[in-house]
């Protein structure tokens, strides 16, 4: 079965330092899609990066970057330049092709905390 | 531009009651459709999701349902709600499969 595991529930990050959120997986399926997701503390979900299972580079969207180790199994978000508007909670999550690619489900969270 | 709305957005009710969660999407056609469950402080939990009119998929059993009877209305349900349904509910949509678009949310609190 699919399972996704956040193993920090809490992270604190000097403002405008880089911090790593980690992220493994679990799946027997070879083709996979691995996403990051931010809620604020207003509740919305926002939508952050996706990494392919195939893809070869490692996914970047601005100040985020997803360190994907395949072999390991997991697909860490780095947050460089940290500013105190990225204090939230972050969700990885996983969506295999099997399932017909329509199940996405997600780990637990780590709650960021960017000190001033 | 796509568009989702789900509401109401904060409700309060009694254990025993109905349910009516509603989620609408515009811009944007056939596309697939969910609804997650998020306990306090934890993730986000799979409930139903729909590829078509009419085509749910359940995740967990339970007293909910869902329902789509348009291709851009989710409707979450409930004839009897239970203390554990309190939660904050969100509703999702996606295309193929790319990622998930969120609504604002929904928290319930059943008493």
């Amino acid at each position: 079965a699919q399972k996704i595991t956040q193993t920090q529930p809490g992270m604190f990050v000097q403002e405008k330092e880089a911090v790593t959120l980690d992220c493994t997986y679990d799946t027997s399926d070879p083709s996979y899609g691995l996403f990051w997701y931010k809620q604020p503390s207003s509740g919305e979900m926002i939508f952050l990066i996706y990494q392919g299972s195939y893809d070869q580079q490692n996914a970047t969207e601005g100040r985020y970057s997803l360190n994907f180790q395949k072999a390991r199994k997991s697909a860490n978000l780095v947050i460089s330049a940290s500013q105190l508007g990225d204090s939230a909670m972050y969700f990885c999550a996983m969506r295999e092709a099997n399932t017909g690619g329509f199940k996405t489900i997600f780990g637990a969270g780590t709650r960021l905390f960017v000190k001033a | 531009s796509q568009t989702i709305h789900q509401w109401p957005a904060t409700l309060v009710q009694p254990v025993g009651s109905p349910l009516s969660l509603e989620c609408t999407v515009e811009g944007t056609s056939n596309p697939n459709l969910y609804w997650y469950r998020q306990a306090a402080g934890r993730g986000l939990q799979l409930l139903f999701y729909s590829v078509g009119i009419g085509q749910i998929s359940s995740e967990v059993p339970q007293n909910l349902s869902a329902s789509r009877p348009q291709d851009w209305q989710f409707i979450l349900s409930s004839k009897k709600l239970l203390l554990s349904d309190s939660g904050f509910y969100l509703c999702a949509w996606s295309q193929g499969h790319g990622e998930l678009f969120f609504g604002e949310g929904s928290r319930l609190t059943v008493l």
